[in-house]
């Protein structure tokens, strides 16, 4: 039971590159998440997927898209990458007790 | 949408002493309180929640409180050991809403 898996755990990209991160989850919940996470702003929800085929729009979502791809995976996309992106992005997923489990993360840098 | 503000945004206290970290919210229909540590480089991981059917709610040496009628909720740990220095992120929702908002954190040292 591996839980929340996020790939790549590094990324450098040079602005207006576009990237997929991806996140996989094997609790069989059906809500999942994404977030950004600076310094000093805590985790803001850029979107989230309440089931399988549907995604709603967060705090943050300019600038990105996601793909509810099956229960299991739920893909974030930067199309250009900008320096404001550079940030560290976690992935979560849900069970109904609400209590959100978390990926490991993945640490993007756009120069 | 809500908002959540969170103070102080650090702490450090003496081994053994007690912590203590609050949260304000704005949107009075939240009704779901959590708290996440998150220690150095590693994924954010829940460590207590609290329902607004509650006031107290306590595991161990954890405890959270809740106020609705001022909507702000508080942490506090006891005998604090070097172990629960990390950071702690408060977060308010509708409970069964997916738009949870965090607070910024609270880095929390405890020196030996």
């Amino acid at each position: 039971n591996a839980g929340v898996t996020q790939t790549p755990k590094f990324q450098v990209l040079k602005t207006g590159q576009s990237m997929t991160l991806q996140c996989a989850q094997d609790m069989n919940h059906n809500s999942m998440y994404w977030y950004r996470q600076d310094p000093g702003m805590g985790l803001r929800l850029i979107y989230y997927s309440a089931s399988e085929g549907t995604t709603d729009k967060g705090e943050v979502p300019n600038g990105y898209n996601v793909s509810r791809l099956n229960k299991r995976e739920f893909s974030l996309r930067l199309e250009s990458a900008a320096p404001s992106q550079t940030s560290v992005y976690f992935c979560a997923s849900t069970r109904v007790r609400n209590e959100q489990f978390f990926g490991p993360g993945t640490r993007l840098t756009v120069l | 949408g809500e908002n959540v503000e969170q103070h102080p945004s650090t702490l450090s206290v003496q081994e053994g002493d007690s912590a203590v970290i609050k949260c304000t919210y704005s949107d009075s229909a939240s009704n779901y309180f959590p708290w996440y540590k998150q220690e150095l480089g590693k994924r954010p991981q829940l460590i207590i929640d609290i329902r607004s059917n509650v006031g107290e709610k306590k595991d161990q040496r954890i405890a959270v409180t809740l106020n609705k009628t001022a909507k702000h909720f508080s942490l506090h740990i006891t005998e604090t050991q070097p172990e629960d220095s990390a950071v702690y992120f408060c977060a308010a929702s509708l409970y069964n809403n997916n738009d949870m908002r965090f607070g910024a954190g609270t880095r929390l040292t405890v020196k030996p």
